[in-house]
């Protein structure tokens, strides 16, 4: 089992609609949770960042983390074609802070 | 948020040459930079981690007399591929975090075509 599981989808949505990308992960160390966006060809982008559990959010982006199911959200209210891209969770324990990534969900917003 | 510059964006280089990716932090201290390989359509693969004015650790897998890698600033951090093959094609991605801060910000990429 890998330390962080992420559904690699596609996952097609139409315009407007609220998204919602999950990643699962093993182990209990983990406290530092980020989002990353990532277009083909380019760098990832940080979309947001989480210190344990709760929830945070930015504009149309809601970030919620759960520790005691090892879960967590990232999601994206009426959705754009523009954010057609790949979404990678990572996450990280204190100390080294070498974070730990998700294989990535795609996601397409159709017009 | 915090801006990382990495370049060039693409290169093509041929069979046995020697070819060099910077990674610059424009507006903060990168106490620690971290160096990923990507395939088409596949996550992150974490290549070696390098704090400033130490010696990089190399993932298991990685060699390291291939894939120099120099943190010499709190800016710049650099990964040299030597006597590339074609094998080596890849896009690499450099990331960089400030110091006591789990977030890392990523370059632009870079993709290398060996010939």
């Amino acid at each position: 089992q890998k330390e962080v599981e992420q559904d690699p989808g596609p996952l097609s949505v139409p315009e407007g609609a609220i998204v919602s990308l999950n990643c699962t992960y093993s182990n209990s160390a983990f406290q530092y949770f980020m989002w990353y966006r990532q277009y083909s060809r380019k760098g990832p982008e940080l979309l947001m960042y989480t210190y344990s559990s709760g929830n945070k959010e930015d504009g149309r982006f809601t970030a919620q983390v759960d520790k005691s199911s090892k879960y967590i959200s990232l999601f994206i209210r009426d959705s754009q074609p523009s954010d057609s891209a790949t979404y990678l969770c990572a996450m990280s324990a204190g100390g080294s802070y070498i974070p730990t990534f998700g294989r990535g969900t795609s996601l397409i917003v159709h017009p | 948020g915090a801006v990382v510059s990495q370049h060039p964006s693409w290169v093509i280089c041929k069979s046995g040459t020697s070819v060099k990716i910077e990674c610059r932090s424009l507006d903060f201290q990168a106490t620690t930079m971290f160096w990923y390989r990507q395939f088409p359509k596949q996550s992150l693969m974490l290549m070696a981690t390098s704090n400033e004015g130490s010696k990089a650790t190399y993932e298991q897998g990685v060699e390291k007399d291939k894939f120099l890698i120099n943190h010499a600033s709190l800016t710049l951090s650099t990964l040299t591929v030597t006597s590339a093959h074609p094998e080596d094609s890849s896009f690499y991605i450099c990331s960089a975090r400030r110091r006591g801060r789990a977030e890392a910000f990523f370059g632009q990429g870079t993709r290398l075509t060996v010939v």
